[in-house]
């Protein structure tokens, strides 16, 4: 069963526009909620992380907001640049495994 | 070295074909993961590793899948007689946990197509 839903699937937005990517989770059971860039051909680098005791963490242009009453977290990526067109997951980490969860990912395109 | 090393980055087999696929993590780090990437989708865990021990192997598909680490450094996934199913991007990640920082580091992938 897919533990974390992650929408849109596909983002297009101008440059300089913001950029808004949700994820939901299912599980109480997670205690850390990493989002990832992937380029093609690469793997996967951590952007920014959050723990469930915060509701808002910001880095540069990039800010995650997380909701834990409603199981819910977002990316938004201010000042959207052609360079942050990429693959982007979010993910959830199982506190008694390490393991990350993944949603299924956001292809973003940023057009000048 | 740096980061995570993958090698082979591509590996062509036929059906029916072993396969063993090479991680090298950062040096020092505890935790080793293997996930499966296909294709437009999300890394899926595969198994989990601290040190030699292997702690995790719930998400290995069959059991033509296998992967060690038997000096706690150094990871091979083995996958025997491949299938077509078995196509995808093979990632490895490490992290040093108990420590302030939890970041996973990924590899490149190795991507595996079988014909």
């Amino acid at each position: 069963q897919q533990q974390v839903k992650q929408s849109p699937q596909s983002l297009i937005v101008q440059k300089g526009g913001i950029s808004i990517i949700n994820c939901a989770y299912e599980n109480t059971a997670f205690d850390y909620f990493p989002w990832y860039q992937q380029f093609p051909g690469k793997g996967p680098a951590l952007l920014i992380a959050i723990r469930p005791d915060v509701s808002e963490k910001k880095e540069g242009r990039f800010t995650i907001s997380f909701n834990k009453s409603a199981k819910q977290f977002s990316l938004h990526i201010m000042d959207s640049q052609p360079g942050d067109s990429a693959t982007y997951f979010c993910a959830a980490r199982e506190a008694n495994t390490d393991k990350l969860i993944f949603g299924t990912g956001t292809r973003l395109q940023v057009f000048p | 070295g740096a980061g995570v090393s993958q090698s082979p980055r591509y590996k062509v087999a036929k059906r029916g074909q072993d396969v063993a696929l090479r991680c090298d993590p950062i040096s020092g780090h505890v935790s080793l993961f293997w996930y499966q990437q296909a294709l437009g989708q999300g890394p899926e865990f595969l198994t989990y590793f601290q040190n030699e021990a292997q702690l995790d192997k719930s998400g290995l598909p069959s059991d033509r899948f296998f992967a060690e680490r038997p000096e706690g450094s150094v990871s091979t996934l083995k996958i025997q007689r491949t299938q077509q199913e078995d196509s995808a991007v093979y990632l490895c990640a490490s992290s040093s946990p108990g420590t302030k920082n939890t970041e996973a580091f990924f590899g490149q992938g190795t991507r595996l197509t079988v014909v």
